[in-house]
């Protein structure tokens, strides 16, 4: 049972415009969610997080927003740069039990 | 720079072979993680540990073991590797509530 999904498997974006990746999950229990960036043949490295407290984090060109009642997060990244190019894990937590999505692959075109 | 590693990163090898691949982290965290992740697919945990001696399956079925002697170091063996097996192996940790740290992960071919 996949508790954390994301839908759109690849996103194409042109440089300097604004890259959405989106996230749903269906465990109410989840109070922690985050956002991990991979790099072929790299290990996913840490991105951004927000808690459940929490509607908005932003770090820079990253912004990630949750919408509880929703059960949706999504990533933004304002202006996308080649070097965005990568796939994006979402990830969501409870207590020690941590779900993974499947990720999105988001390429920017220069 | 990586403050986590795993080795070897790519291993193609024949089935019924005995296999361990190394995880060691330099950070001192006391949890460790084993998840295997195929092509366009989430992550699975499939082993965890919170420190030395302590070690769980995660919620993805395994036939690896996993053992954990000294902080650093979290390798997971697997007895008699089949093609089944074939997949790449994330090794991660984490210390107190910090996110998880990735190594570069190992890309296990099994023929």
């Amino acid at each position: 049972d996949q508790q954390v999904k994301q839908n759109s498997p690849s996103l194409s974006v042109q440089e300097g415009r604004i890259s959405i990746l989106n996230c749903d999950y269906t465990n109410s229990m989840f109070d922690y969610f985050l956002w991990y960036k991979k790099y072929p043949a790299e290990g996913p490295t840490f991105l951004i997080s927000i808690s459940s407290i929490k509607d908005k984090n932003e770090d820079g060109r990253f912004t990630v927003f949750l919408n509880k009642s929703a059960k949706h997060l999504s990533l933004h990244i304002v202006p996308s740069q080649p070097g965005d190019s990568a796939v994006y894990f979402c990830a969501a937590k409870s207590g020690d039990d941590m779900r993974f999505g499947a990720g999105t692959r988001l390429t920017v075109k220069p | 720079e990586a403050d986590i590693y795993q080795t070897p990163r790519y291993l193609v090898i024949g089935t019924g072979k005995k296999i361990t691949l190394e995880c060691s982290q330099t950070m001192g965290h006391d949890k460790m993680y084993w998840y295997q992740q195929d092509p366009g697919m989430e992550l699975h945990l499939i082993h965890y540990s919170y420190g030395v001696n302590s070690t769980e399956k995660g919620d993805l079925s395994s036939e690896s073991t996993v053992s954990r002697i000294r902080t650093e170091h979290f390798p997971l063996t697997l007895e008699s590797a089949r093609p089944s097996h074939t997949s790449q192996y994330l090794c991660a940790s984490s210390g107190g509530n910090q996110p998880q740290h990735f190594g570069d992960g190992t890309r296990l071919s099994i023929l």
